[in-house]
């Protein structure tokens, strides 16, 4: 299948600084890719869509002041937590959107955040 | 609506299956998916089923489709230690643009 990496794996941060997180897709290029935010033993919840070449669509209740998200390539996304706290730490996790044979979305490997 | 509901978590014995459960309440789904999340990690795209299919069958998953019922089932034959992880059952609808997923099952498989 497809593949989505994103970078870095994990990170701890204190708190207000600013932490950037990069999602790939390695073999396909991706239009719209998407960020989810998972607490733990919790579902997955979308915080965001993200178009290339436009701005992206936040779900309701997700700060885009907070979570600004860039999509400058075909393969490219990245998410930053602005001026990070506590309780922004979390995992993060990316898809991206094949519009191949089988459209579906496959998965980054996920960043864990923590922020001090 | 938007819910996707799963059972929270499923005990079997290694060699015997698995089944878990996912109902939805969107009859507009077009695609249905079962993704597998190990400790730590993203999420795997283990099988997929159009939503005009009853049943789709590869290697040792078995995905059941009842449409009229929107309950969607995960079968794994002889399961396996290394299959203990949580389970995602998830619905995408109109243009793929969305997904909407369920809470997850853990499945424990003691040996």
């Amino acid at each position: 299948g497809a593949v989505v990496s994103q970078h870095p794996s994990w990170v701890i941060c204190k708190s207000g600084t600013s932490v950037k997180i990069e999602c790939r897709s390695l073999d396909f290029q991706a239009t719209t890719m998407f960020w989810y935010r998972q607490f733990p033993k919790q579902s997955l919840m979308l915080m965001a869509t993200s178009n290339e070449g436009s701005k992206a669509t936040y779900e309701q209740g997700v700060e885009k002041d907070k979570f600004l998200i860039n999509h400058a390539s075909l393969t490219l996304s990245t998410l930053t937590v602005t001026s990070a706290h506590p309780e922004d730490s979390s995992f993060y996790i990316c898809s991206a959107r094949d519009e191949g044979a089988l459209d579906t979305q496959y998965f980054g490997p996920g960043t864990r955040l923590t922020v001090l | 609506g938007e819910d996707v509901e799963q059972s929270l978590f499923l005990s079997v014995r290694e060699g015997d299956s698995s089944v878990i459960n996912c109902t939805y309440t969107d009859s507009s789904s077009t695609y249905l998916y079962w993704y597998k999340q190990e400790p730590g990690a993203g999420l795997q795209l283990l099988t997929y089923i159009f939503s005009n299919m009853d049943m789709k069958q590869d290697q040792r998953l078995t995905v059941l489709l009842n449409k009229k019922d929107k309950h969607l089932s995960l079968r794994i034959a002889d399961t396996q230690t290394g299959d203990s992880a949580i389970y995602f059952c998830a619905e995408s609808r109109h243009n793929f643009n969305k997904f909407y997923f369920g809470s997850g099952t853990k499945l424990n498989v003691k040996p």
